[in-house]
């Protein structure tokens, strides 16, 4: 497989389910991210890892856990989940920006999580 | 804080058309980086173009084009003979220049683009 792949693409939990998002890069980058896409709102940044460290927390709550193996593979762990976090989660990949200027992020498909 | 703000919900154009998509910014950076980004029906993100502050030239990518300007936050993209593969939403993105490392791309809300043939 090359680019970014997520899985699962659907998932449907209710409020006391444990589950986890998977996210894979095939393009040799060093920095992960994890999006939230809600409808009409705009697409929001949860958390940036760099080389297998976490650099970025936008304040998200702690039911939301992310890990992150390695610099191909990124998790995110759901827990007591509420309604209001149905979205789609988008997982990217860049190689880390530098004195090079930004790269672009690549995008994975995303995630449609429902919570019943 | 920096926003990016795209006040058309949603737009169409005729195959074949021109069409142009408007998205302004706040920020009081000097140097930074500007995006568009198309979300096919499918799902996937993927980068049209993308512009550095610093530079005058607007960028182009073969139908895609954007102006944009520094003074105004303005930073529209225009998309040529518009081709129904083009359907999709839009999104503008605005990312801050990085001393090290990686700094966060912020989002508009979208522009839905219908293409009708």
């Amino acid at each position: 497989e090359t680019g970014v792949t997520q899985t699962p693409r659907h998932l449907v939990m209710g409020m006391t389910n444990k589950k986890s998002l998977k996210c894979e890069q095939h393009l040799g980058h060093n920095a992960m991210y994890w999006y939230k896409q809600s409808a009409k709102k705009p697409l929001e940044l949860m958390f940036v890892y760099n080389f297998k460290e976490q650099t970025e927390n936008n304040s998200v709550p702690s039911r939301f856990s992310p890990e992150c193996p390695n610099s191909s593979h990124l998790f995110l762990h759901l827990h007591t989940l509420q309604p209001e976090d149905s979205a789609l989660y988008l997982c990217a990949s860049s190689q880390d920006s530098g004195a090079a200027g930004p790269y672009e992020q690549y995008f994975g498909p995303g995630t449609r999580l429902t919570v019943t | 804080a920096q926003t990016v703000t795209q006040s058309q919900p949603e737009m169409s154009v005729q195959e074949a058309e021109t069409v142009t998509l408007s998205c302004t910014y706040d920020t009081s950076e000097n140097n930074y980086y500007l995006f568009w980004y198309k979300q096919p029906p499918s799902r996937q993100m993927i980068l049209v173009i993308r512009q550095e502050a610093y530079k005058q030239q607007n960028a182009t990518e073969n139908r895609f084009s954007v102006n944009f300007q520094k003074a105004a936050k303005s930073f529209s993209l225009k998309i040529s003979d518009s081709q129904l593969g083009d359907t999709a939403m839009y999104f503008c993105a605005f990312m801050d220049a990085p001393n090290s490392g990686n700094t966060p791309l912020v989002f508009g809300k979208g522009t839905r683009l219908s293409v009708i043939a």
